[in-house]
């Protein structure tokens, strides 16, 4: 089945430091990706929606400047935090549909 | 405005017996619903999905039933097994948003051997 490979799994750094996370589409293309974020005991909500070739889309209340997303190619997406501050804490998700939407294994980001 | 709901955040069932984990929505423009099961740590994975045009779908030991009046549907798990233990997110994806897909807070299902 389709695959979604996220890296890294859980990354820690310091507040002020920029944080990029990779998601890859490992066995097809997709030229959508979307990036998710949830907080503990939490939903996971939809932060932008990464179009290949074009801009991202994001959601209301999402900082474009803060999350920066770069879809360059038709298999891999990045999201990175710039500026990290401890609030960015969180677990980020992101997906990529092939027959369903698959899930990446996510992200453990700790700011300190 | 939470538009996909599920009202028991955990839920424990003996092995063997049934588990249902519930699942309201309020948005009447959604018209296929997903069930997914995420482990600590990892992303959730897919498990059962529902057309509107449904109400009820199967498979192997997963059941999943839509009642579109009452914006309500429902995820059966028989038997429930302790490997089944994980949380479940409910989801649901609007018409005109075939990607967007909004989901719920999820339930916390434990298994008891």
């Amino acid at each position: 089945g389709a695959v979604v490979s996220q890296h890294p799994s859980w990354v820690i750094c310091k507040s002020g430091t920029s944080v990029k996370i990779e998601c890859r589409s490992l066995d097809f293309q997709a030229t959508t990706m979307f990036w998710y974020r949830q907080f503990p005991k939490q939903s996971l909500m939809l932060m932008a929606t990464s179009n290949e070739g074009s801009k991202a889309t994001y959601e209301q209340g999402v900082e474009k400047d803060k999350f920066l997303i770069n879809h360059a190619s038709l298999t891999l997406s990045t999201l990175t935090v710039t500026s990290a501050h401890p609030e960015d804490s969180s677990f980020y998700i992101c997906s990529a549909r092939d027959l369903v939407l698959t899930f990446g294994n996510g992200t453990r980001l700790t700011v300190t | 405005d939470q538009q996909v709901k599920q009202n028991s955040p955990s839920l424990s069932v003996q092995e063997g017996r049934i588990s249902i984990l519930n699942c309201d929505y309020t948005n009447s423009m959604f018209d296929y619903f997903l069930w997914y099961k995420k482990y600590p740590a990892e992303g959730p994975t897919f498990l059962i999905s529902i057309s509107s045009i449904k109400d009820k779908n199967e498979d192997g030991r997963f059941t999943v039933f839509l009642n579109k009046s009452a914006k309500h549907l429902s995820l059966h798990i028989v038997p429930s097994q302790p490997g089944d233990s994980a949380v479940y997110f409910c989801a649901a994806r609007r018409r005109t948003s075939y990607d967007k897909v909004i989901f719920g807070p999820g339930t916390s299902l434990s298994v008891i051997p």
